[in-house]
């Protein structure tokens, strides 16, 4: 079935990095944009990060703009969040999550929807 | 701050309808997505695009939007429809993803 598995949260001192990872199966990763949102504890969900499926276009979100890296490698249907100089204000879950796009004819524009979500992984920065 | 706003807590009646609102200048624009997560579990997109549900939604969920303003509608609220209520969609720029800050869903 059509599942999104993220791994390699942990603790992490402040200004310390982290690698996360995303591994996909049940579809054809290739075809899909793909992004990592965040839950900060009892927190509302913040979009970090989407790439393209080719890797070509890739946005951030201000709070991590030159922080965290996003990459995906389409061979090994994998997802990648790189997380450097982080701060106690990246601590919370972080999915990865499969982003669809629809062409409106009407409005001329793709509209996006994430529709496949991983269970999370667990970043914590402390010290 | 988040640029779709949406009510904190909103609470319904067993069985009767509730509407989940969110408001932003981007949604003049763009559809906005909507999830339900409930405590402990990952978000489930249960709403997309002009009113599409995906399968396994049940039909009383349903969307739609008049100028600035998405809104979410469950029609007969169930009990395990409790949970948090979350809208997304493109921002003004049309580059980020942006989250509403979600909204508490109690039935009574």
């Amino acid at each position: 079935q059509v599942q999104l598995v993220e791994s390699g949260g942990g603790l992490v001192k402040p200004g310390g990095s982290l690698r996360l990872s995303c591994a996909a199966s049940g579809f054809t990763f290739s075809d899909y944009y793909m992004s990592w949102i965040r839950q900060a504890p009892g927190k509302g969900l913040e979009w970090v990060s989407y790439m393209s499926s080719s890797g070509t276009t890739i946005y951030y979100a201000d709070s991590v703009k030159g922080r965290f890296t996003i990459s995906r490698d389409n061979a090994k249907n994998s997802l990648y969040l790189q997380m450097n100089s982080l701060r106690a204000e990246d601590t919370a879950v972080y999915y990865c999550a499969r982003v669809s796009r629809e062409y409106s004819y009407i409005y001329d524009y793709y509209y996006y929807y994430m529709d496949v979500w991983g269970k999370g992984t667990t970043v914590t920065v402390s010290s | 701050s988040s640029e779709l706003t949406q009510d904190p807590a909103v609470s319904v009646a067993l069985g009767q309808t509730v509407r989940i609102t969110c408001q932003g200048d981007s949604l003049r624009r763009y559809y906005a997505s909507w999830y339900q997560q409930k405590p402990g579990q990952a978000p489930v997109l249960v709403i997309y695009g002009k009113n599409s549900r995906p399968s396994g939604i049940p039909d009383r969920f349903s969307g739609s939007s008049s100028g600035n303003t998405a809104s979410l509608t469950i029609t007969g609220a169930q009990a395990e429809d409790e949970a948090d209520y979350y809208c997304n969609s493109r921002d003004s720029g049309g580059d980020h993803l942006v989250f509403g800050g979600g909204t508490k869903l109690t039935v009574l």
